[in-house]
């Protein structure tokens, strides 16, 4: 079971590039790295996944170097309402309950 | 329209009364779960149901009964509440059991036992 390390919080301004970094050390061959964002009051939604290197969507980059022990979850040019907590989870591609457990997360600040 | 529903979105009961919860999805989902997320903010999977059947049954104690009488809809049944039940529940569904699939949740239900 790969279990991951992120900051707890985090402060940002607005309009600028937020980078939030997860720690998975005992990520397997077959784990895919996801992230959610979750607003007060609602529940967690799904922003990116990938394997490895870097996927881009409209919303957010993952970044994932070659030995897959981290990751990178980048928000271009952030506005106050990215204010949220974001989850990083590493899932096994075959399913079942490892990777399901969210942490903490990383509650993200933005200011004005 | 709403893609994963729950209801009531608040709860408040006294110890050892019997609640239950609604979820219900529209997506056409094959998969439905139900998540407990406590006053720190750890969320964690209990139960997991694929086409009705069972999938996913974490250590939870046995005063808590998930029902699904289709695959579009999966309750949750809660007996001799306690103190520490007191938490949002939130439902969630995606289209199968593959890990990579994408989870939709549900708006959650806080539940608060007195």
């Amino acid at each position: 079971l790969a279990k991951t390390t992120q900051p707890i919080s985090m402060d940002s301004y607005e309009g600028q590039e937020v980078n939030i970094t997860c720690s998975h050390n005992n990520i397997a061959t077959n784990d895919y790295i996801t992230w959610y964002q979750q607003f007060p009051s609602q529940g967690p939604r799904f922003i990116i996944q990938g394997y490895k290197t870097k996927v881009t969507n409209e919303v957010a980059s993952l970044f994932i170097p070659a030995d897959r022990k981290s990751s990178t979850l980048s928000l271009p040019r952030v506005s106050l309402s990215d204010t949220a907590v974001y989850y990083c989870l590493v899932v096994y591609s075959g399913g079942g309950a490892d990777g399901l457990t969210f942490g903490k997360g990383t509650h993200l600040i933005i200011q004005p | 329209d709403t893609a994963v529903s729950q209801t009531p979105k608040y709860l408040v009961t006294q110890m050892g009364n019997d609640k239950s919860i609604k979820c219900e999805q529209n997506l056409g989902h094959d998969t439905m779960y139900w998540y407990k997320q406590d006053s720190k903010k750890f969320l964690k999977i209990m139960f997991s149901y694929n086409n009705k059947e069972l999938i996913i049954n974490e250590t939870v104690p046995n005063r808590f009964s998930p029902k699904s009488p289709d695959k579009a809809h999966l309750n949750l049944h809660i007996n001799s509440l306690e103190l520490g039940d007191s938490a949002v529940y939130f439902c969630a569904s995606s289209p199968g059991t593959e890990g990579t699939d994408t989870q939709y949740f549900g708006p959650g239900t806080r539940l608060t036992v007195l």
